[in-house]
């Protein structure tokens, strides 16, 4: 039972650029969630996606969009990088019914911005 | 709105001692969820335990025992007998009644010394 799988496992960008990571829920799961977790920080929230919609979204500025697919899977897009970015990427996964079930987390994205 | 504190930064216990992590919390919500998540070097959140708001019987899972307090919006968090392998990051979160975002603290990093 493979678990949330995402990709790439580190990326470096330069500031302006573009980026794109994915995600596999895992099996079972409908629901995908996205965090940036800053160096010695907590993840914080970025958007939440169920049915192909953004169903809730964080403080997070325009320049972070997401997409979900038919099978579940998920894109994050960062436009315009900053230094700031550079973080750990987490997505989450999780079933819609049933109120507050854990989310299962992957490995993460590291992105680093320079 | 929600927030999640944990006070303690850093904790370093001798291997089979008893360790407690602090958690606090702050929501206007009645309805609400309290996790506990482990987060390794590898970079993985992962699910240890779930509390909801109105079921405030603590419990032992093995090792692990939490309590739980509205009176006082604490749900700390008890490993017995500490392991080498207990060796992580641990972060308490909170999820509103809808469920579709997590609030995490700042993280505790557990350092069980051989």
């Amino acid at each position: 039972d493979a678990g949330v799988t995402q990709s790439p496992t580190h990326l470096i960008k330069t500031r302006g650029q573009q980026v794109t990571l994915r995600c596999s829920p895992k099996s079972g799961h409908d629901t995908v969630s996205w965090y940036q977790q800053a160096l010695g920080q907590g993840p914080q929230f970025i958007f939440q996606y169920y049915e192909e919609e953004e169903r809730q979204r964080g403080n997070f500025p325009d320049r972070f969009s997401g997409h979900q697919f038919p099978n579940y899977s998920s894109e994050l897009n960062v436009n315009a990088l900053l230094l700031g970015d550079s973080a750990l990427y987490l997505c989450a996964s999780s079933y819609h019914r049933g109120a507050n079930q854990p989310q299962h987390f992957g490995d993460g994205t590291r992105l680093s911005i320079l | 709105a929600q927030k999640v504190t944990q006070a303690q930064t850093e904790i370093s216990v001798v291997e089979k001692e008893d360790v407690t992590l602090d958690c606090v919390y702050e929501t206007r919500d009645t309805t609400y969820y309290l996790f506990w998540y482990k987060q390794p070097p590898s970079g993985e959140l992962v699910f240890l335990i779930r509390r909801n708001s109105f079921d405030e019987q603590n419990e032992i899972s093995g090792r692990y025992s939490w309590n739980f307090q509205k009176s006082t919006s604490s749900f700390n968090f008890t490993i017995t007998a500490s392991q080498v392998v207990d060796s992580a990051v641990y972060f308490c979160a909170l999820s509103e009644s809808t469920g579709n975002q997590f609030y995490f603290g700042t993280g505790t990093s557990l350092t069980v010394i051989p």
